[in-house]
């Protein structure tokens, strides 16, 4: 199993361009998450899909958006990138069952710059 | 929203020696976390323990989710321990709440 897979590892953009982050699961998860990582911070959650079809906005999700492809697939996309989406973006999954067990497994991270 | 706050934000220790890191957090929780941020900025599951007390290796940790908290303990440190530690916690609809982390580094 390959788990939680991300691409691209590294991006630079210029404000004002767009992309597409993609994220992947191969356990058969059904819920989905992306974060952001700052400097010196903690992860801060942008966006969720409890299941496939369904999507939440998470603690950060202005200038997001997210596509929940199919089950294994999880997209965040950046329409006009601003300088203060510099960061590192994390993609996880969970298995979500009764009584609230929710472990969540993280990607490698992919490293946005905004220039 | 919930609080987490992790203590302390940096320690330094030599290779060998025992740590204790902490986490308390604001409001009851149904599900807790703790990872292991290596140098390359890749995230590692340490445990999953919402209550009660695990062990893996030198590692365990302990929640006492009445008290709202949690601690890590390291036993005999190696310098590939080094890294940032995160607690983050759930408090329902699958959110997940990061402390600020614990940098911790081993010298050899």
């Amino acid at each position: 199993n390959a788990g939680v897979t991300q691409t691209p590892k590294f991006q630079v953009l210029k404000t004002g361009q767009s992309m597409t982050l993609q994220c992947a699961q191969d356990m058969n998860h059904n819920s989905m998450y992306w974060y952001r990582q700052d400097p010196g911070m903690g992860l801060r959650l942008i966006y969720y899909s409890a299941s496939e079809g369904t999507t939440d906005k998470g603690e950060v999700p202005n200038g997001y958006n997210v596509s929940r492809l199919n089950k294994r697939e999880f997209s965040l996309r950046l329409e006009s990138a601003a300088p203060s989406q510099t960061s590192v973006y994390f993609c996880a999954s969970s298995q979500t069952r009764g009584g609230g067990w929710n472990e969540q497994f993280f990607g490698p991270g992919t490293r946005l710059t905004v220039l | 929203g919930i609080q987490v706050e992790q203590s302390p934000p940096d320690l330094i220790l030599q290779e060998g020696a025992n740590s204790t890191l902490r986490c308390n957090f604001s409001d009851s929780v149904n599900n807790l976390q703790w990872f292991h941020q290596n140098p390359w900025g890749q995230l590692i599951n340490l445990f999953y323990i919402p209550s009660g007390t695990k062990q893996n290796g030198r590692l365990s940790a302990t929640t006492v989710a009445t008290e709202r908290y949690s601690l890590l303990y390291i036993s005999s440190s190696q310098t590939t321990d080094s890294g940032v530690y995160f607690c983050a916690v759930e408090r329902g609809a699958q959110k997940l709440v990061f402390g600020q982390g614990t940098r911790l580094t081993i010298n050899p």
